[in-house]
């Protein structure tokens, strides 16, 4: 079964912290995988994409890993603020169908001043 | 920015009315889709369209239907709301042909049946 993992499934630091987020997967044929920002009452934003031979991509403080053999990913949050206050939504597609984009339920990250 | 518009952001009804969502993008994606979210819980597909005249149910079974007649336009209509189809309604775009498409969302749709 396709399934999406991850963990904690919330967490609190302060401000200027820095936190990594966790995502194990069972998708098959895997695709890639999409680290998406969800802030409270909106819809979700990209942040990253890993495909099988991507180990590592940062996007400003944002920094996702990506070991495929294990079917794990991670992204870590670098010197947080207080707008990374949202939700984290790991997201790995399958290929070449709608039906297998598999959504993870979330971190729900809250940054304290 | 994603160009990709949802309305109304916010309704209130009483159990048994009609509604329709109303979802446009201007990105001349042939992919769209439907997604229910409640509170703290993840997103489940409830209908895809690959382009006009196309529509699919997804993962989750809903009492809801869509109709694509313009590449631009994907609207979803309940036709006797229930208190139990309370919940976020996000509608998304994507670029047709690519593995990797990156899934545009729009503000979402809160609907709340009375």
């Amino acid at each position: 079964k396709n399934q999406v993992e991850q963990s904690p499934q919330s967490l609190i630091i302060l401000e200027g912290k820095n936190c990594t987020l966790q995502c194990n997967y069972t998708v098959s044929p895997f695709s890639n995988l999409r680290w998406y920002k969800q802030d409270t009452g909106r819809g979700p934003v990209s942040l990253t994409i890993m495909t099988f031979s991507e180990n590592t991509k940062s996007n400003g403080r944002y920094t996702a890993t990506l070991d495929a053999d294990t079917k794990q990913s991670s992204l870590h949050i670098t010197a947080s603020q207080l707008s990374d206050s949202a939700s984290y939504i790991c997201v790995v597609s399958a290929y070449s169908s709608a039906s297998k984009i598999i959504f993870g339920s979330g971190t729900r990250l809250s940054i304290r001043p | 920015e994603a160009d990709i518009y949802q309305t109304p952001r916010y309704l209130v009804i009483g159990t048994g009315k009609k509604i329709t969502l109303e979802c446009s993008q201007t990105m001349g994606h042939d992919k769209m889709y439907w997604y229910q979210q409640d509170p703290g819980m993840e997103l489940h597909l409830i209908h895809y369209s690959y382009g006009v005249n196309s529509t699919e149910k997804g993962d989750l079974s809903s009492e809801s239907t869509v109709s694509r007649i313009r590449t631009e336009h994907f609207p979803l209509t309940l036709e006797s709301a229930r208190p139990s189809h309370t919940s976020q309604y996000l509608c998304a775009s994507s670029e047709a042909g690519e593995d990797t498409g990156e899934l545009f969302f729009g503000e979402g749709s809160r609907l709340t049946v009375l």
